[in-house]
């Protein structure tokens, strides 16, 4: 089935700096997107979501930007912090509720000193 | 938000034997779910636990092997029987409301 990816399974940036970690999904009829955050021995952490009707949502430090046009997702957080590291994923799904979630292969974000 | 609980939280179990993870969440929810990681891998969906009736499994997962319950709006077990090595993987549960998804802290399982 169609899936969503990323492009770098691992990212290092300074504290303090600020990140941007990005996805690519092939279903074009997805109209809801999620980006979680995992950290390790735990369960995914919601962090923002956004839907297909809109290109740009800010939350506390983290902005998900949406490209339907070229279908990429993209999730920037601003002065990271060590808290901040950890794999974090997208997620998408078609429809409003009823169906489960299909992942991408997830971003190791490190937070240098 | 919900909170979900999972249990075990990890277990090590013997090939061929068969395991039960209870997960109980603290408010009624529309939709609960279950899922894979495999180690250092992303999340893949197992299965829609639906209330009252069979759960509806993605492709590559059957009924025999991973049979679900869902007596109630917040409660839903998952087993994954007959053990094999390859089972060795982080199951987690979900729940939903409306179209946000939450998660539990996950059931590591070690098959040896």
């Amino acid at each position: 089935g169609e899936s969503v990816g990323l492009h770098l399974p691992t990212l290092s940036v300074q504290e303090g700096d600020n990140s941007i970690i990005n996805c690519a999904y092939s279903n074009s009829a997805s109209d809801y997107f999620i980006w979680y955050k995992q950290e390790s021995g735990k369960g995914p952490q919601f962090i923002i979501d956004i839907r297909s009707n809109m290109d740009k949502r800010q939350g506390q430090r983290v902005t998900v930007l949406l490209n339907k046009t070229v279908k990429h997702l993209s999730l920037q957080i601003a002065a990271t912090q060590p808290g901040d590291s950890a794999v974090y994923f997208c997620a998408e799904k078609v429809g409003g509720g009823a169906d489960g979630l299909t992942f991408g292969k997830g971003t190791h974000l490190i937070i240098q000193p | 938000s919900a909170v979900i609980s999972q249990k075990p939280s990890r277990d090590i179990c013997q090939r061929g034997t068969s395991l039960t993870i209870q997960c109980q969440v603290d408010s009624q929810v529309t939709m609960m779910f279950w899922y894979r990681q495999q180690p250092g891998q992303s999340l893949t969906l197992i299965a829609t636990a639906n209330q009252g009736s069979e759960a509806t499994y993605e492709s590559g997962f059957v009924i025999d092997k991973f049979p679900i319950s869902r007596p109630n709006l917040t409660f839903s077990t998952l087993t994954v029987s007959n053990m094999s090595p390859e089972d060795s993987s982080i199951y987690l549960c979900s729940a939903a409301r409306g179209a946000e998804a939450f998660f539990g802290q996950g059931t590591r399982l070690t098959v040896v």
